[in-house]
């Protein structure tokens, strides 16, 4: 089982600095990386696939990048809508479908 | 718009079932792969059980092997988790998600809103 390991935990940021989020494999999964958002009480939300894509909808301040068993999660100028959690999920070696244990980023 | 509506959830005793239900609307059901993903309260996010869009490959995580079965009826757009021998630390949010392919899953681009599940005597 491929273990996917987030750092930091928690994050603390001002709006309108810039956050950068990563995730680790314990083996390489290419750029078979996907990120996901989720806010209280809600579902997550696909960000990001392929290491790199952009999925439909989310804003270019959000990127993603990396490969192998780096990979990193962007967001260059926070908004208020960007304070969540944000977990990493790999897809290249399964079952099982592993995510990471996610990074919380709020409000400095 | 891709829609996922779980339900079927809900507070039951040690050792019994449950089947969760999740009504698919807005795509080509039979076409995907879909998957049940939980998350216990306050934890993060735990991949539980996939089926592929065919309903011919299933895949389960070890913590479930044996006690879950997943499966679909495409000419209903509906997704199943049958859940037997229930444990206290299979409480969670079950949530139905949709994969971008048929087979095998990959990243999953769309999520329904979950179905609590709690576990306790």
């Amino acid at each position: 089982e491929i273990v996917m390991t987030q750092s930091p935990a928690t994050l603390s940021v001002s709006p309108g600095e810039r956050a950068t989020l990563s995730c680790r494999a314990s083996q390489s999964v290419s750029s078979k990386l996907a990120w996901y958002q989720q806010k209280p009480g809600q579902a997550p939300r696909l960000l990001i696939y392929d290491a790199s894509t952009r999925a439909t909808g989310i804003p270019d301040r959000i990127s993603g990048s990396g490969s192998g068993t780096e990979f990193t999660l962007t967001i260059s100028s926070l908004q208020s809508e960007d304070f969540a959690v944000y977990y990493c999920q790999q897809y290249k070696i399964w079952p099982p479908w592993t995510f990471g244990h996610g990074t919380k980023v709020e409000i400095k | 718009e891709v829609q996922l509506l779980e339900s079927g959830g809900g507070l039951v005793p040690p050792g019994e079932s449950l089947r969760l239900s999740c009504a698919a609307s807005g795509f080509s059901f039979s076409s995907y792969a879909m998957s049940w993903v939980r998350q216990a309260p306050g934890k993060g996010l735990e991949w539980v059980s996939a089926l592929s869009g065919s309903a011919y490959a299933r895949y389960f995580a070890d913590s479930v092997k044996g006690r879950f079965t997943i499966s679909r009826d495409n000419s209903k757009n509906t997704l199943y988790l049958q859940m037997s021998s229930l444990r206290a630390e299979d409480t969670a949010v079950y949530y139905c998600v949709k994969s971008e392919t048929g087979d095998p899953p990959g990243y999953f681009d769309s999520w329904g809103q979950g179905t609590l599940v709690t576990v306790s005597s």
